[in-house]
């Protein structure tokens, strides 16, 4: 069966701390890896997507994911959170149709 | 607008009633998807479309569910006889093509009392 895994639930950082979000998949077949972010009272946002080539992908305002085959992984990361990371992050898989399959999320919370 | 565009933002309707919310998609954007997020969950997918045709109806959850894209642009997602457990956000999401990029819009909270 198609699903994504995301290990963290709900997670506090303090400013400046460094993110890693955990994102596992199954899938059969050929597959487009996202991460989409929703912050408080806003629509989801693409923060970044992974089609081919370089499997370290950077993405808007300083995140970056890196695309592990072997691991079924699309992990995301950032070095240093600012209080306006704070929001929900959803890690999705898509096959060739562009129906996603999204994770449950994950609540960031960072602390000023 | 530029982005895609839901209405109305927030429905409330009673047990039994019908609805109907729509998706303005980007112009020019030929996929459309239909999606609902319940509470602590992420969105999971009900429908899509390419064109004018359902290319995938596979997530619609049971015959009270239908979404129709007569023209190719907007999309109307109508549920029959409402239950309390429909109750969540609805999000619309269009791409320029199927496979690429997917923009969302703010979704319509149904709230069935």
């Amino acid at each position: 069966a198609q699903s994504v895994s995301q290990h963290n639930h709900h997670v506090i950082l303090s400013e400046a701390a460094s993110l890693e979000l955990g994102c596992n998949y199954s899938y059969g077949g050929t597959v487009n890896l996202f991460w989409y972010v929703q912050y408080p009272g806003q629509h989801l946002q693409l923060l970044l997507k992974y089609f081919s080539g370089d499997p370290l992908v950077k993405g808007i305002k300083g995140f970056e994911a890196e695309f592990i085959k072997s691991k079924f992984s699309f992990n995301l990361r950032k070095p240093s959170v600012q209080w306006s990371d704070t929001a929900e992050y959803f890690c999705a898989v898509s096959g060739n149709t562009g129906k996603l399959i999204f994770g449950q999320g994950t609540t960031l919370q960072v602390k000023p | 607008g530029a982005g895609v565009s839901q209405t109305p933002s927030n429905k409330v309707t009673e047990k039994g009633k019908y609805v109907e919310l729509r998706c303005d998609p980007i112009s020019g954007h030929t996929a459309l998807y239909w999606y609902r997020q319940s509470l602590g969950q992420g969105p999971e997918f009900l429908i899509y479309f390419q064109g004018t045709g359902a290319a995938d109806d596979s997530g619609l959850p049971n015959d009270r569910f239908f979404a129709v894209r007569p023209e190719g642009s907007v999309s109307t997602l109508k549920i029959q006889r409402t239950e309390r457990g429909d109750s969540a956000v609805y999000l619309c999401a269009s791409s320029p093509q199927v496979n690429t990029e997917a923009f969302f819009g703010q979704g319509t909270r149904l709230t069935v009392v």
